[in-house]
């Protein structure tokens, strides 16, 4: 059965950095396209960003862009989000999530990690 | 990117069908066909229930449909049902190749 599993997730000061894992199984991984997506507390869902299957074109929106850094080892069948100069307004629970299909949505998310961006 | 624009909420006794719509514009839900829906309960992971604006993944009740009209798309759930009640989102790709979800719709079973 998929299995994304969320790590990394934690208590940070502004201005500081946090790298977040997500450990997949279940799936060829190195097939799929993966995502970030995070929710702030009590707000909706926000788009964070993409990585193609082999790592070679990935997206950001605008909000975390030259911010925040996505990767991954598919030898590991990771993916990766470094986040740098947080602000307390990154402050969600971030979930990883695997693409149907290309552009087509997301069948299988992680549970969560919770990023707290706090003085 | 704006958000997609969802009604706050939406309600329903249960056996009754209710329409959730999302409506962008001509760069995002009206310029292709990857629009996605998402249930979410409180404290849990969101979960697909449609994609490509109208297929229903296996294990999803039939009672979901999703269908869109120019720039709005919309997400039906018929006979509804106690278990319905969550929130739920919408999600397109646009065409700065980056992806939009809705603001949100809180369905209520009364």
């Amino acid at each position: 059965q998929v299995q994304l599993v969320e790590s990394g997730g934690g208590v940070v000061q502004p201005g500081r950095s946090l790298r977040l894992s997500c450990a997949a199984s279940g799936f060829t991984f190195s097939s799929y396209g993966m995502h970030w997506v995070r929710q702030a507390p009590g707000r909706g869902l926000e788009w964070v960003s993409v990585l193609s299957n082999n790592g070679g074109v990935k997206y950001y929106a605008d909000s975390v862009k030259g911010r925040f850094t996505i990767s991954r080892d598919n030898s590991k069948n990771t993916l990766y989000l470094q986040m740098d100069s947080l602000t307390v307004e990154d402050s969600a629970v971030y979930y990883c999530a695997k693409e149907v299909g290309d552009y087509s949505g997301f069948d299988y998310w992680g549970q969560g990690t919770p990023v707290t961006v706090s003085s | 990117q704006s958000a997609l624009t969802q009604p706050a909420s939406v309600s329903g006794s249960p056996g009754q069908s209710i329409t959730i719509s999302c409506t962008g514009t001509s760069s995002d839900v009206g310029g292709y066909k990857y629009v996605s829906w998402y249930q979410q309960h409180p404290g849990k992971a969101p979960k697909l229930v449609i994609y490509d604006v109208s297929n229903r993944p296996s294990g999803v009740s039939n009672r979901f449909s999703g269908s869109k009209s120019g720039n709005t798309a919309s997400l039906t759930i018929s006979g509804l049902q106690p278990e319905d009640e969550a929130d739920y989102y919408c999600l397109s790709y646009t065409s700065n190749r980056i992806y939009v979800f809705g603001t949100g719709t809180k369905v209520a079973v009364l």
